[in-house]
């Protein structure tokens, strides 16, 4: 079983639409989550942190469920620049372990 | 402004070659790392160091070899053993609690 699922996708929504990508994580001993967005053939940035009581920066709101062990990330009102390919990273710190999702790509439509 | 300077960004090798890739951070980071994207895959760690003079395999470490003699550089060679090398290639840093990572612009190999 992998470290981190995520559905590859690809998520096709109009603009204007609300999006939700999940990720499952295995290992009950991860301490954190991020969230990051990868355009194509560029370099995977940094778009949130994950926080345990859920956070939100402008139209993407981040959510930890601990128990179940999956973190989402959820866009309002679509734009056409949010396509890209939305990797989800769980780090446990005790072991030095950085684990990737494969990533799920969203396209957004006129 | 800091950050992590990956070069070449484009590289042609050919077969039985070794190619060094470098990866260069002024962001005082304790740990660099080394991954490989293949085309609508995800990243897969290579090898990691967290700190200078140390380093550790990753996931897929055949045929690649990397040194850390500076805390600011972290090279990969890719060599002639490494059957599939043409891929993207993603250097990345974090401090030593690693809170989030941040990476290079990369470098794509491509075996001629």
């Amino acid at each position: 079983r992998k470290e981190v699922e995520q559905d590859p996708g690809p998520f096709n929504v109009p603009e204007g639409a609300t999006v939700a990508f999940n990720c499952t994580y295995s290992n009950s001993a991860s301490q954190s989550f991020f969230w990051y967005r990868q355009d194509c053939r560029k370099e995977p940035k940094l778009l949130m942190s994950v926080y345990s009581s859920g956070n939100e920066d402008g139209r993407f709101t981040a959510q930890l469920n601990r128990a179940s062990q999956y973190i989402s990330l959820l866009i309002r009102d679509s734009k056409l620049s949010d396509s890209a390919t939305y990797l989800c990273v769980v780090i446990v710190y005790n072991f030095n372990k950085f684990y990737f999702g494969s990533g799920t790509k969203l396209n957004v439509k006129p | 402004d800091g950050g992590i300077t990956q070069s070449p960004k484009y590289l042609f090798r050919k077969e039985g070659q070794n190619v060094t890739l470098s990866c260069e951070q002024n962001l005082n980071h304790d740990a660099m790392y080394w991954y490989r994207q293949d085309p609508g895959q995800g990243l897969r760690l290579i090898y990691y160091s967290q700190i200078v003079n140390d380093f550790q395999k990753g996931d897929i470490a055949e045929g690649y070899s990397v040194s850390r003699e500076k805390k600011e550089s972290f090279p990969l060679t890719v060599t002639s053993a490494q059957k599939n090398p043409t891929a993207f290639y993603l250097c990345a840093s974090s401090t030593a609690r690693a809170y989030g990572y941040t990476f290079g612009s990369g470098t794509r190999l491509t075996v001629v």
